[in-house]
């Protein structure tokens, strides 16, 4: 167990749905990173919360959006889906000025059909 | 532009030999950091190994080092005694300079699928 928890592991859904992704940071760690790994695209990111402030914006679609709450969790939110957003989401946390050490969730592995 | 590269989609090694895993950076940054992670295919990204920019000698980690040199911009990987539990997708990854407090993302680099034979 890395730490960083994520649900749901696994989620299939239909296209033009909305899904919402959790991830719970590893205790005491201020940021969290989301990424996206797809076949054709690789490891992107997604965008960076720390402190439950927008640190920091990547690739991330208009359709999707995120949120730090209080207590540090997470969630990215998903909507109007497509096929193409299929893809295997990561998050992870670090601590905020840490040298090192950026712990990965196992990642949740979305499906649309 | 790219700024990690890795020019390697697959490499085979035999089990006990060594191989290195190539990856090439670009930055202006002076302060940034390089990691690699392992990637199974249960798909979790493991932590490997880091090297700082500051950083005067080379990280090793068990059967892990990294070959990192500044004025070419590599920072290769170096597994000792490949074992067939080194199978795995291989990322190279950096982080620039910190802002405003916070440690910055990670890019990576595209990974190489290693494959141990026995």
């Amino acid at each position: 167990d890395s730490g960083v928890t994520q649900t749901p592991k696994h989620l299939i859904t239909a296209t033009g749905q909305r899904v919402t992704l959790r991830c719970s940071p590893r205790s005491g760690d201020l940021s969290v990173y989301w990424y996206q790994q797809s076949l054709d695209q690789g490891l992107q990111f997604l965008i960076q919360y720390y402190n439950g402030e927008e640190r920091a914006k990547g690739n991330i679609l208009e359709r999707f959006s995120a949120q730090q709450f209080p207590d540090l969790h997470s969630e990215l939110n998903l909507s109007s889906l497509e096929l193409g957003d299929s893809a295997l989401y990561f998050c992870a946390s670090s601590v905020g000025t840490g040298v090192h050490g950026y712990t990965f969730g196992s990642g949740t592995r979305l499906t649309v059909v | 532009a790219q700024k990690i590269t890795q020019t390697q989609p697959g490499m085979f090694v035999q089990e006990k030999e060594a191989v290195t895993l190539d990856c090439t950076y670009d930055t202006s940054d002076q302060s940034y950091g390089l990691f690699w992670y392992k990637q199974p295919s249960s798909g979790e990204m493991i932590f490997l190994i880091y090297q700082g920019s500051y950083d005067e000698q080379n990280a090793t980690e068990g059967r892990y080092s990294l070959n990192f040199q500044k004025a070419r911009k590599s920072a290769n990987l170096v597994i000792s005694a490949s074992q067939l539990g080194d199978s795995a997708m291989y990322f190279c990854a950096m982080r620039e300079a910190f802002s405003s407090g916070s440690a910055r993302q990670l890019t990576f680099g595209s990974g190489t699928q290693l494959t141990v034979l026995p």
